[in-house]
């Protein structure tokens, strides 16, 4: 089974930061990678797909690359609505869609 | 715009039966997705994938629940539902429809979720 490790775990930064958070994939899955957003008593929201394909409607600060075994989701100037918990998850091989432990983005 | 609500009870007693459903409306059942699934979180928790199934009535299932876990699809009623038996404590979670969407990047289909349910909430308690 595909196991998903995220780093950090929780990640204090500052409005305006360059953040980046970091997913290992216990084996290659290509590229299909997605990235969540979550807020408190709210479902994920999708922000991107195909490890860098941005979902419509989600702000160009939001970068996502890599492949293979290791990805990477980037927001390069934090904003006030971007303090959050981030989710990878891969859709490649079974059991399909497992998820990352999560990353807790906070305010420092 | 495809819009997905969970409906259900909010509390099972243990060793009894989960049921879920899910209304899809904006879209038609049978061809507004790749797949449609089910993800669970526990509180303080990640998401867990539970399964999912294609519009044809195909369903895969996470082989840690596959045992307990069905998932069937209503297309008359726009609906699909989720049974999960035998429930204990463990299954306490908020239990989110769905919808897994396809796209092309490149020469390659990937897939994603994009649309999402608000949750419902099932306690798992005598």
């Amino acid at each position: 089974d595909v196991q998903l490790t995220q780093s950090p775990s929780f990640l204090s930064a500052s409005v305006g930061d360059r953040v980046t958070i970091t997913c290992r994939a216990s084996q290659g899955i290509t590229r299909s990678l997605a990235w969540y957003q979550q807020k408190p008593g709210q479902a994920p929201k999708l922000l991107i797909y195909a490890a860098s394909t941005l979902q419509n409607g989600v702000p160009s600060r939001f970068s996502g690359s890599g492949s293979g075994t290791e990805f990477t989701l980037a927001i390069s100037s934090l904003q006030p609505e971007d303090f959050a918990t981030y989710y990878c998850q891969q859709l490649n091989s079974f059991p399909w869609y497992t998820f990352g432990q999560g990353t807790k983005l906070d305010l420092k | 715009q495809v819009q997905l609500q969970e409906s259900g009870p909010g509390l099972v007693k243990p060793s009894q039966t989960l049921s879920l459903s899910c209304t899809v409306s904006g879209g038609s059942i049978s061809s507004a997705a790749a797949y449609w699934s089910w993800v669970r979180q526990p509180a303080g928790k990640g998401p867990e994938w539970i399964g999912r199934i294609h519009p044809t009535g195909i369903t895969d299932y996470n082989p840690s629940l596959q045992s307990r876990v069905s998932i069937s699809i209503d297309a008359s009623r726009n609906q699909f539902s989720l049974i999960l038996n035998s429930v204990t404590a463990a299954d306490t979670a908020v239990y989110y429809c769905v919808r897994v969407g396809r796209g092309l990047v490149g020469v390659y289909n990937h897939y994603f979720m994009d649309v999402w349910g608000r949750g419902a909430t099932v306690a798992v308690s005598s």
